[in-house]
């Protein structure tokens, strides 16, 4: 079983729509869950990171653990055409390793 | 606002050559990790280093890798005769300190695409 498992896409929505990004992963010791941008070409940049279950909110974004089902998820309300890039959900595996997924690409349209 | 810097932004090189990717991490940053990412795939943690050791590697990192901090700014990743699949773009990456006591924001560079022909 993969450690951390993320549907590719593509996802598109037209602007204005929630946008919801999930990932599952395996090891119930995780505790430090994030989510990354990365705009082609560029290198991840952090969006948010949560420790343990619960959601954290900044803007328009929200980032959910559930620790009882293993699932992280971000969601993304009034998406814009800027938001447009690949979605990496991560978790920290020990004190210095990140462990990304496959990244979800999403497109919103004009 | 401060930043990781990579140098090459594109290295193409012939299968069997060594190559060094350069990075310079954030000033006053200490944990320097690198990743790699084939194209269309996720990516990969590679190794962490801190005081001048390896923190920790990933089965990628084999013989044919080496990471140094010849000086106080850089921070260097060599690939010592590299092999077709090898190419990718390399990201280095820096915290201001490490461990599980609270989250350090890794910092990414822009990355280095390697090409091996």
């Amino acid at each position: 079983q993969k450690e951390v498992e993320q549907d590719p896409g593509p996802l598109s929505v037209p602007e204005g729509a929630i946008v919801s990004l999930n990932c599952t992963y395996s090891n119930s010791a995780f505790q430090y869950f994030m989510w990354y941008r990365q705009y082609s070409r560029k290198g991840p940049e952090l969006l948010m990171y949560t420790y343990s279950s619960g959601n954290k909110e900044d803007g328009r974004f929200t980032a959910q653990v559930d620790k009882s089902s293993k699932y992280i998820s971000l969601f993304i309300r009034d998406s814009q055409p800027s938001d447009s890039a690949t979605y990496l959900c991560a978790i920290l595996s020990g004190g210095f390793k990140t462990i990304f997924g496959a990244g979800t690409r999403l497109f919103v349209k004009a | 606002e401060p930043e990781v810097t990579q140098t090459p932004s594109h290295q193409v090189t012939q299968m069997g050559q060594e190559v060094i990717l350069r990075c310079v991490p954030i000033s006053n940053h200490l944990y320097f990790y690198w990743y790699r990412q084939i194209l269309g795939q996720k990516v990969e943690f590679l190794v962490s280093f801190y005081n001048n050791e390896i923190s920790e590697k990933s089965e990628i990192f084999d013989d044919q890798f080496s990471v140094e901090r010849p000086d106080g700014s850089n921070f260097t990743l060599k690939i010592r005769s590299t092999k077709l699949e090898d190419s990718a773009m390399y990201f280095c990456a820096t915290t201001p300190t490490g461990g599980l006591s609270s989250y350090n924001e890794q910092f990414f560079g822009p990355g280095t695409r390697l090409t091996v022909l």
